[in-house]
């Protein structure tokens, strides 16, 4: 079984420009998470969709920063434009909508370099 | 507010025992989660206590959960390099989904 998948693994732009990161959840799981890892420091939850709703989006930084999930399958991360600050790794996980533990399956994560 | 710390950096010998700490704030939490990221991966679930529960063991694996304390352990018995990693520790917060809090992260170093 596939696990979770992001692309790119990594990307580097100018500020100012826009970044489009990908997410491809465990087929069959309801729920999607973004997160994201700045300057080595806590995971910081971003938002959660459960199919293709937005449950949760209280750790958008900004309006910056857009997420969808069109018909509940893969998800999309743009923001549009960088700005330095933004630069971190952008972790997704997905999980089960009956998970017995809460476990979230994570992707390796897509590295942002905004120069 | 909800946030977990945990130390940053961890030193251990191989083959000694490793403890990595870690204090969290939402005394709600049901389930409390030991995450370990290796190098160039994504995060992977090492292991998870219940809240009801005050310890678990799993192979080198001990958990120890301090409700009064809202104190949290990993000790990792015979510590080899293959333990290398960043261990995250993470709470759920009430809400009824799967909202994960995560600290910063301890790097384990482990030494021959």
């Amino acid at each position: 079984e596939a696990g979770v998948t992001q692309f790119p693994s990594h990307s580097v732009i100018e500020k100012g420009q826009t970044v489009t990161l990908r997410c491809d959840p465990i087929s069959g799981h309801d729920n999607l998470y973004w997160y994201r890892r700045v300057m080595g420091k806590e995971i910081k939850f971003l938002l959660h969709f459960v199919k293709e709703s937005k449950q949760d989006e209280s750790g958008m930084p900004n309006n910056r920063f857009l997420a969808e999930r069109t018909g509940g399958t893969y998800s999309t991360l743009k923001v549009q434009p960088a700005e330095l600050e933004d630069s971190g790794v952008y972790f997704c996980a997905s999980s089960p909508s009956r998970g017995l533990t809460g476990e979230l399956f994570f992707g390796e994560g897509s590295r942002l370099t905004v120069l | 507010g909800e946030d977990v710390e945990q130390s940053l950096f961890l030193s251990v010998r191989e083959g000694d025992s490793s403890v990595i700490n870690c204090t969290y704030t939402d005394s709600s939490s049901t389930y409390l989660y030991w995450y370990k990221q290796e190098p160039g991966a994504g995060l992977q679930l090492l292991t998870y206590i219940f809240s009801n529960m005050d310890m678990k063991q799993d192979q080198r694996l001990t958990v120890l959960l301090n409700k009064k304390d809202k104190h949290l352990s990993l000790r990792i018995a015979d510590t080899q390099t293959g333990d290398s990693a960043i261990y995250f520790c993470a709470e759920t917060i009430s809400g009824g989904y799967n909202k994960l809090i995560f600290g910063a992260g301890t790097r384990l170093a482990v030494h021959p």
